[in-house]
């Protein structure tokens, strides 16, 4: 079958750095996508990775490992405004397949 | 601003009604996906068209239904409208199906509130 898997919930304090996973067991994989949402708002698109590694974009960094179908979200210098639910997303043979999201909860 | 537009942005109904909910994609956006996103609960993928045609099916009831017209808009429609449907109904668009071009675009969504 195909599976997402994210923390439902995390904490973390303004300034800090917070880490994301997202594991997956899909039947096909040309990519996986994190999208940022904040609550009654649309998702909006922050990263997408192909290949195995590290993509780095100002404070948001996204990892892949797609030999583990694993991948991490990688938030630093932690603003208030980051509060927000983050998807992870596989596409697979032609959908994406989302995962739960997790709600991330950034504290003064 | 994704460049996909829903209308309406809210809607109030009864339960037993049917309702239009209607979404147009982004400029040379072939493809459209409608979701529903009940409160405080993730993305439900409903259904996908691409260039007019039924490419992918989700968690669709059979209550509800979809199509995407010649100019590339869509509709989704929804009927025999129970308390449940009440939710948040996003439509995305993406340039195609294949990979690489796959980034779904979201529109500001559709609330609809069933009394």
């Amino acid at each position: 079958g195909q599976n997402i898997d994210q923390p439902t919930e995390m904490t973390a304090t303004e300034g800090a750095i917070v880490q994301i996973n997202c594991t997956y067991q899909t039947s096909g994989f040309n990519g996986l996508f994190w999208y940022q949402q904040h609550a009654g708002e649309a998702p909006t698109f922050l990263s997408y990775n192909v290949l195995d590694g590290l993509e780095e974009k100002g404070r948001f960094s996204s990892f892949l490992s797609r030999s583990k179908g694993y991948s991490y979200l990688l938030l630093k210098e932690l603003q208030m405004k980051d509060s927000a639910s983050y998807l992870c997303a596989v596409h697979s043979n032609y959908q994406l397949i989302w995962g739960a999201g997790t709600k991330l909860i950034i504290k003064p | 601003d994704s460049g996909v537009t829903q209308t309406p942005k809210h809607l109030i109904t009864a339960t037993g009604q049917r309702v239009t909910l209607r979404c147009s994609p982004r400029s040379g956006d072939l493809s459209v996906y409608w979701y529903q996103q009940s409160l405080d609960q993730g993305l439900q993928f409903l259904i996908q068209y691409y260039n007019g045609e039924e490419r992918a099916k989700g968690n669709i009831l059979e209550r509800f239904s979809a199509q995407q017209f010649p100019d590339l808009h869509s509709e989704l429609n929804l009927s025999s409208l129970e308390l449940g449907d009440s939710a948040l109904y996003f439509c995305a668009s993406s340039v195609g199906t294949s990979v690489g071009s796959y980034e779904q675009y979201f529109g500001p969504g559709t609330r609809l509130t069933v009394t």
